[in-house]
């Protein structure tokens, strides 16, 4: 069964900041990774996502993420972090095949970033 | 960009009532899910439908949830008998069939009130 792992339950930033959520999974197969992020009040939005080929995927909003296969790791970064990016963050996997396989979710950071 | 809608966005019932999740998934997705989000908790997983049956379901779906596809494009999720730990935000999610499509797209949601 696939597992999702993120560290950090809050982060507090001041804006400009640089950011790096972690985000560590555990499957023994071949994965699609995923950030989401959820503004308050509001539903899922989808990040970026990684399924196959150059390891280091952009994203919407100046996000990127690094899948480092050996680590089982997944983490979030952003360079400069801005008051709207204030939400939470989910890392998301699951297994990659062409079935039904379900999204498996972690548990979700919170960011406050402060103006 | 297509993409999948839900109806209604809130809804609020008393315990023991019946309720009905609607979903409308993107045309031509073969894949379709549930999950569920309990205020301040992380994206659970609850069932996984294709083909018409259900291909995988997690324990929180007990007998008192089912889904369908009545007329071959709404897609719903049924409580039975609603308990105040039901009120959650209830996620759609399709994914297209075939080898390739790897990614599920998720809908806004149904903040769902048990009083």
């Amino acid at each position: 069964a696939q597992s999702v792992s993120q560290h950090n339950h809050h982060v507090i930033l001041s804006e400009a900041a640089s950011l790096e959520l972690g985000c560590n999974y555990s499957y023994g197969g071949t994965v699609n990774l995923f950030w989401y992020v959820q503004y308050p009040g509001q539903h899922l939005q989808l990040l970026l996502k990684y399924f196959s080929g150059d390891p280091l995927v952009k994203g919407i909003k100046g996000f990127e993420a690094e899948f480092i296969k050996s680590k089982f790791s997944f983490n979030l970064r952003k360079p400069s972090v801005q008051w709207s990016d204030t939400a939470e963050y989910f890392c998301a996997v699951n297994a990659r095949n062409g079935g039904y396989q379900k999204v498996t979710f972690g548990t979700g950071t919170k960011l406050q970033v402060i103006p | 960009e297509p993409e999948v809608t839900q109806t209604p966005s809130h809804q609020v019932t008393q315990m023991g009532q019946e309720v009905i999740l609607r979903c409308v998934p993107i045309s031509n997705h073969l894949y379709f899910y549930w999950y569920r989000q309990i205020l301040g908790q992380k994206v659970e997983f609850l069932v996984s439908f294709y083909n018409n049956e259900i291909s995988e379901k997690s324990e929180i779906f007990d007998d008192q949830f089912s889904v369908e596809r009545p007329d071959g494009s709404n897609f719903t999720l049924k409580i039975r008998s609603t308990k105040l730990e039901d009120s959650a935000m209830y996620f759609c999610a399709t994914k297209g069939g075939g080898g390739g499509a790897q990614e599920q797209y998720f809908g806004p949601g149904t903040r769902l009130t048990v009083t």
